[in-house]
């Protein structure tokens, strides 16, 4: 069974870098793509973009300017960075495993405050 | 971006009520279409993918249709687990944008 773990900070300072790890177990992150998804407190979903194990990447144009998804096969990890973070940034942020059809494996979310 | 219009945004039911969700996609997305379960706190759950294939493990009360620009997910007997949040989501081209969410309450 799949399983993905965030890990990070949960307070960033505004205008600073906010950092995201992903950590898969129970199978190889060198297949499929890897998704990061955010949900703002009380909101819906938004999907911030994915990395093939390859490294190839697509992202959403709304945040492309200032998110990188990497991945490394090694660690069986894969990370988000989203630069010049504002309030707005505040939410939830899950990670999943992506297939051309949907997102089938969820980690927990990790909520991530954009406070000074 | 295609945008993904939901409805109803809420609705109120009772446990064995038969229950439509609707998810309307702003242009053609074929059948790239995916359904997601998330209760309060919890990370969603994907229960439909490809518009009607129900990923394993979901009751088969659970069902989805459409393709083009109308789906929609059909809980033929609500169960007292299946209040939540229930979102679409496409996949046919970048951004995956999802839909706003319908939450589904108790009568």
């Amino acid at each position: 069974q799949v399983q993905l773990q965030e890990s990070g900070p949960g307070l960033v300072k505004p205008s600073e870098t906010l950092s995201l790890t992903c950590t898969v177990s129970g199978g190889s992150i060198s297949t499929y793509y890897w998704s990061w998804i955010r949900q703002p407190p009380g909101e819906g979903l938004e999907w911030i973009g994915y990395v093939y194990y390859s490294g190839s990447t697509n992202y959403n144009p709304s945040l492309k300017s200032r998110v990188t998804i990497s991945v490394d096969t090694s660690k069986n990890q894969f990370s988000l960075k989203l630069g010049s973070v504002t309030a707005a940034d505040t939410a939830v942020y899950y990670c999943a495993r992506a297939t051309h059809y949907a997102n089938d494996y969820w980690g927990q979310g990790t909520l991530v405050t954009v406070s000074s | 971006d295609i945008q993904m219009t939901q409805s109803p945004s809420s609705v109120s039911a009772s446990v064995g009520d038969r229950v439509t969700i609707t998810c309307r996609a702003s242009q053609g997305i074929s059948s790239w279409l995916a359904w997601y379960q998330q209760k309060p706190g919890k990370a969603p759950k994907l229960l439909i993918y490809a518009a009607s294939t129900l990923q394993s493990g979901v009751p088969s009360r659970f069902s989805g249709s459409g393709s083009g620009t109308d789906f929609t997910l059909t809980i033929s007997s609500l169960q007292p687990e299946d209040f939540a949040t229930y979102y679409c989501q496409q996949t046919n081209s970048f951004p995956h944008t999802f839909g706003q969410g319908t939450k589904l309450e108790i009568k």
